[in-house]
């Protein structure tokens, strides 16, 4: 059972374009929904999270838009830079205060062209 | 600061031989996490730790065994392996006081 989905599975955006990776999950218990990056040979890193009392943050040009009646959330890059290229992965959780085990959506590769 | 730190990089078995992921973390951090990345379908926990002495199964823990003796070690062990359990393996460690994971840079595995 896939409780957290994601979409597209690869994306490729002209520099300064704007990306968008959507999720979707299952279990309304879950109370964190964090972005993680993964460059080629690298772990994940956290790139940014957000929880459900609120329906956006920013951070830079990241910006995460969340729909908690449609079990939605979604990653923004703006201004998207060769740079960016990466695979993304987003998760959720319950509790991130207790054991904190994450469930990661199947990734998508982004390529952002000069 | 070294972070998380795995080994080895890389590995190829033979079908039925066993072998141990290392795993060692310096942030002092109580909680530990085995995940396998395959692609296209993301990172599957496969064990975790809240501490010494304690772990428990996630998602796919057949075919493994971990154990967690001290704060800064979680070994991973394949016994038996098995072609299906080709895949890049990464360990992660965190605070109780954040849900933001540190993961390693992966062991690449390859079961022939």
């Amino acid at each position: 059972q896939q409780q957290v989905k994601q979409s597209p599975q690869s994306l490729i955006v002209q520099k300064g374009g704007i990306s968008i990776i959507n999720c979707a999950y299952e279990n309304t218990a879950f109370d964190y929904f964090p972005w993680y990056q993964q460059f080629p040979g690298k772990g994940p890193a956290l790139l940014i999270a957000i929880r459900p009392d609120v329906s956006e943050k920013k951070e830079g040009r990241f910006t995460i838009s969340f729909n908690k009646s449609a079990k939605q959330f979604s990653l923004h890059i703006m201004d998207s830079q060769p740079g960016d290229s990466a695979t993304y992965f987003c998760a959720a959780s319950r509790g991130s205060s207790n054991t904190g085990k994450l469930i990661f959506g199947q990734g998508t590769t982004l390529q952002v062209k000069p | 600061n070294a972070g998380v730190t795995q080994t080895p990089k890389f590995r190829i078995l033979k079908i039925g031989q066993s072998m141990t992921l290392q795993c060692a973390q310096d942030m002092n951090h109580n909680y530990m996490y085995w995940y396998r990345q395959d692609p296209g379908m993301g990172l599957k926990l496969i064990y975790y730790s809240v501490g010494a002495g304690i772990t428990d199964k996630g998602e796919v823990p057949n075919g493994y065994n971990v154990s967690r003796s001290t704060t800064e070690y979680f070994p991973l062990r394949l016994e038996l392996a098995a072609p299906s359990q080709t895949s890049v393996y990464f360990c992660a460690s965190r605070t109780g006081n954040t849900g933001e994971l540190f993961f390693g840079e992966g062991s690449r595995l390859t079961v022939l």
